[in-house]
């Protein structure tokens, strides 16, 4: 079966760095993205990662290792704003998307 | 650019009565569109994918007859909820792909539906 396996909830502080670990077990593979949701809110895209390595935007980065199956997301110098949960989703072999439960980032002062 | 909106973002409706929310690509073309349903504190539910101009693609589970899917064109796609129940009750989000060689998903504000 397919599976995506993500932390349920973490916790970090206020200026920390923080990562979003996520391993996935696909039939097929066409790319992994990770998208931030505000409770209440719609899922915005964060990153695309098809290729290993890592992927860096702003605060934001994203690394993957197609051969392990894993990916994480790094957040640094968190802001409040973090406050979210982060979905990793898997592109299969028929280019659907495979979404993991989401891992919801607590941030404290 | 890639805006989707969602009409309307909120809906309250009586038990057996239908609900339709419209999903709409403000500045492109989406040859395809996803209709999803999430629960409280639960991931993305994907519950049928619409290709403009063809039928559904429902997921294992969702009844079609049910939630019926329209994708008229290439900016929009309906979803109705026909005879609505309590336990129908989430919030619904589409999502539209350009296609061609981009695979990203761009996502509605989202539709919560509340049925008494």
């Amino acid at each position: 079966g397919q599976n995506i396996d993500q932390p349920t909830e973490m916790t970090a502080t206020e200026g920390a760095i923080v990562q979003i670990n996520c391993t996935y077990q696909t039939s097929g593979f066409n790319g992994l993205f990770w998208y931030q949701q505000h409770a209440g809110e719609a899922p915005t895209f964060l990153s695309y990662n098809v290729l290993d390595g890592l992927e860096e935007k702003g605060r934001f980065s994203s690394f993957l290792s197609r051969s392990k199956g894993y990916s994480y997301l790094l957040l640094k110098e968190l802001q409040m704003k973090d406050s979210a949960s982060y979905l990793c989703a898997v592109m299969d072999s028929n280019y659907q998307l495979i979404w993991g439960a989401g891992t919801k980032l607590i941030i404290k002062p | 650019g890639a805006v989707v909106s969602q009409h309307p973002s909120w809906v309250i409706c009586k038990s057996g009565t239908s609900v339709k929310i419209e999903c709409r690509s403000l500045d492109f073309q989406a040859t395809t569109m996803f209709w999803y349903r999430q629960f409280p504190k639960q991931s993305l539910m994907l519950m049928a994918t619409s290709n403009e101009g063809s039928k559904a693609t429902y997921e294992q589970g969702v009844e079609k007859d049910k939630f019926l899917i329209n994708h008229a064109s290439l900016t929009l796609s309906t979803l109705t909820v026909t005879s609505a129940h309590p336990e129908d009750s989430s919030f619904y989000i589409c999502s539209a792909r350009l296609g061609g060689d981009s695979y990203e998903q761009y996502f509605g504000p989202g539709t919560r539906l509340t049925v008494t």
